[in-house]
């Protein structure tokens, strides 16, 4: 059973808004990430870090920014939310298991929607 | 860019009925996932499968690794309404230069109904 908590589930807030999304993980694991997710879609990596104090932009270009002070908390901050921010955000943490072997757990995700 | 594309996007199917969804890319992957994502929840992992041609069975879901590690195939057989949910691939690939992070390239995800 994978222990990785997001808070909150759901968001709804208006315009220019700052916001920030909370992601907790308890098993230790050194790599963690944010993934975007429109519903029913496939998952983009906007943000991944390797271990505290390391963070790094993934493949979708993000506004967002996130930071990585201690293990197990990994949070994502939007200073001016948008309209376009709205869409599904999900969590992730990893432990290397070697190349075969390295499974992400994911948080139950939080929506976002900016009206 | 490293691209997966999955097939149907979308499959209704009755209970009882046997389905199959396709993961096919241009590009070799180290390994290969397959996630299941309910409503209002995040992805959790199915199967990993790591060698060409590798053939991996869950109770009645049956994953196939392409010989040469750019596609994959999930076959359920007898389909049971707890099957619904969104099924997803994803390639692993690994950074040049042996960096620990797997990467994850997800396909666009299957939307599976089994009607009782």
């Amino acid at each position: 059973e994978a222990d990785i908590y997001q808070t909150p589930r759901y968001l709804v807030i208006g315009t220019g808004k700052k916001i920030t999304l909370e992601c907790s993980q308890t098993m230790g694991h050194d790599k963690m990430y944010w993934y975007q997710q429109d519903p029913g879609m496939e998952l983009h990596l906007i943000h991944y870090s390797y271990g505290v104090n390391s963070t790094e932009k993934g493949d979708l270009s993000s506004e967002s920014t996130v930071s990585r002070i201690r293990t197990e908390h990994f949070p994502l901050t939007l200073e001016s939310a948008r309209p376009s921010h709205t869409s599904q955000y999900l969590c992730a943490s990893s432990d290397y298991g070697g190349r075969a072997a390295d499974t992400q757990y994911f948080g139950p995700g939080t929506r976002l929607t900016v009206l | 860019t490293q691209l997966l594309e999955q097939s149907p996007q979308f499959l209704s199917i009755q209970e009882g009925e046997n389905l199959t969804v396709y993961c096919n890319s241009s590009s070799v992957f180290s390994s290969l996932q397959w996630y299941r994502q309910e409503p209002g929840e995040g992805p959790v992992l199915l199967v990993t499968v790591v060698t060409g041609g590798e053939v991996k069975k869950l109770k009645r879901l049956t994953f196939q690794f392409g010989d040469a590690r750019k596609d994959s195939s999930l076959h359920i057989t007898a389909a049971q309404p707890g099957d619904t949910g969104l099924y997803l691939c994803a390639g692993v690939s690994w950074e040049a230069g042996g960096t620990s992070y797997g990467k994850l390239t997800f396909g666009q995800g299957t939307i599976l109904t089994v009607h009782p």
